[in-house]
């Protein structure tokens, strides 16, 4: 049973527009989410989080916003620019006592195109 | 640079085999964590242990089994090996142990590829 879920294993986007990465999760428990990026042949990093407290989280071009009613958050890239092509992992945890997995969902491959 | 040190890089062994796979996590970060990526999956959780004790347990095989020593580098041992096992195995450490919350951001290594044949 997937609890974190990233529906479009791929997306290909120009170079200067908007990515949209999108993400469901099904554990009511979940209440912090995080957003890694990775590499080829690096591990993944930790790029940006959300507190189900707020709505939407900016980082610089990163945006991730959170519907809680729908289960649902998405990270917005603008721009995009080619650096950032890589593997993108939605995680979930619940900050009750720290006891929680972090849960990852199986990721979107991002390719911005020049 | 994540500052989590993984050996070896890349293994290749037979089925039936035992492997140990290392890591020395980040300077000062008492949680040390297990994952493993398979082709067609996300980053399974598999262990979790904060300051030499087991913290957290996911979805790790018998087979599989892990400790972290005093000084507080970790080791996952894997035997009886079948070709499923074949992935990408990560280690990542964290200051403390909540998983990933705010504050405790977990750094992962390069990770160990395991090819299984």
């Amino acid at each position: 049973d997937q609890q974190v879920k990233q529906n479009s294993p791929s997306l290909s986007v120009q170079e200067g527009r908007i990515s949209i990465l999108n993400c469901d999760y099904t554990n009511s428990m979940f209440d912090y989410f995080l957003w890694y990026k990775k590499y080829p042949a690096e591990g993944p990093t930790f790029l940006i989080s959300i507190s189900s407290i707020k709505d939407k989280n900016e980082d610089g071009r990163f945006t991730v916003f959170l519907n809680k009613s729908a289960k649902h958050l998405s990270l917005h890239i603008v721009p995009s620019q080619p650096g950032d092509s890589a593997v993108y992992f939605c995680a979930a945890t619940g900050s009750d006592s720290g006891n929680t997995p972090l849960v990852f969902g199986k990721g979107t491959r991002l390719s911005v195109i020049a | 640079d994540s500052g989590v040190t993984q050996t070896p890089k890349h293994l290749i062994t037979a089925t039936g085999q035992r492997v140990t796979l290392r890591c020395s996590p980040r300077s000062g970060d008492l949680s040390v964590y297990w994952y493993q990526q398979s082709l067609d999956q996300g980053l399974q959780f598999l262990i979790q242990y904060y300051n030499g004790e087991e913290r957290a347990k996911g979805n790790i095989l018998e087979r599989f089994s892990a400790q972290q020593f005093p000084d507080l580098h970790s080791e996952l041992n894997l035997s009886s090996l079948e070709l499923g096992d074949s992935a990408l195995y990560f280690c990542a450490s964290s200051v403390w142990a909540g998983q990933g919350l705010s504050g405790n951001t977990i750094y992962f290594g390069e990770g160990s590829w395991l090819t299984v044949v």
